[in-house]
């Protein structure tokens, strides 16, 4: 089992509606998630931190966390053309401090 | 924000020479940093920790003479590709935490630097 899993896409959404991108991991000591963005040639950027079980909202962007079912995702509201990119699920290492493992990425595709 | 500022972006060397590439934290000080490389369509792999004033931490597999890591003050770390050959040819970024050694410090990335080896 990979230690963070992703579906790999590509997931297709119409402009303005919800892109729900999933994440699993298999290391039930992690205690920090993290969701980037990452356009095309270029390096990842920083969407939403989550470290306690629920929702977290920000702007358009909501992260949620299950730790029992070892479950994040992020949830995109009004998607836009400009959200269409690679997301990818981050998961610390337990006891690694700032180590993080990634997702190899849910590639999101906002159909104007 | 964090600011993490990378150099070069790019670079195209000959097989067999070095490439040095180097991270700086603008606006905070980061006594650790992280190097990743990355492949098309893949994500990204940690190849090691690089800790100011000590040895970096390498992770499985990767070759520590062959990617030597400096971190010689707070803001700056270096990483060199010693004798690139085309398989080395890749997305090298580096990043930082601006909150310290905390597990929810979120990273922040450079920019990256692509590698061509010919």
């Amino acid at each position: 089992q990979k230690e963070v899993e992703q579906n790999s896409g590509p997931l297709s959404v119409p402009e303005g509606a919800i892109a729900s991108l999933n994440c699993t991991y298999s290391d039930r000591g992690s205690q920090s998630f993290f969701w980037y963005r990452q356009y095309s040639g270029k390096s990842p950027e920083l969407i939403m931190s989550i470290y306690s079980n629920g929702d977290k909202e920000d702007g358009r962007f909501t992260a949620q966390l299950n730790k029992a079912s070892q479950y994040v995702s992020l949830l995109i509201r009004d998607s836009q053309p400009s959200d269409s990119a690679t997301y990818l699920c981050a998961v610390n290492r337990p006891g690694g401090y700032q180590k993080v493992t990634f997702g190899t990425g849910t590639k999101l595709q906002v159909i104007p | 924000g964090a600011v993490v500022s990378q150099h070069p972006s790019r670079v195209i060397c000959k097989s067999g020479t070095s490439v040095k590439i180097e991270c700086r934290s603008l606006d905070f000080q980061a006594t650790t940093m992280f190097w990743y490389r990355q492949f098309p369509k893949k994500s990204l792999m940690l190849m090691a920790t690089s800790n100011e004033g000590s040895k970096a931490t390498y992770e499985q597999g990767v070759e520590k003479d062959k990617f030597l890591i400096n971190h010689a003050s707070l803001t700056l770390s270096t990483l060199t590709v010693t004798s690139a050959h085309p398989e080395d040819s890749s997305f090298y970024i580096c990043s930082a935490g601006a909150g310290g050694n905390s597990y929810n410090s979120p990273l922040h990335f450079g920019n990256g630097t692509r590698l061509t080896v010919t």
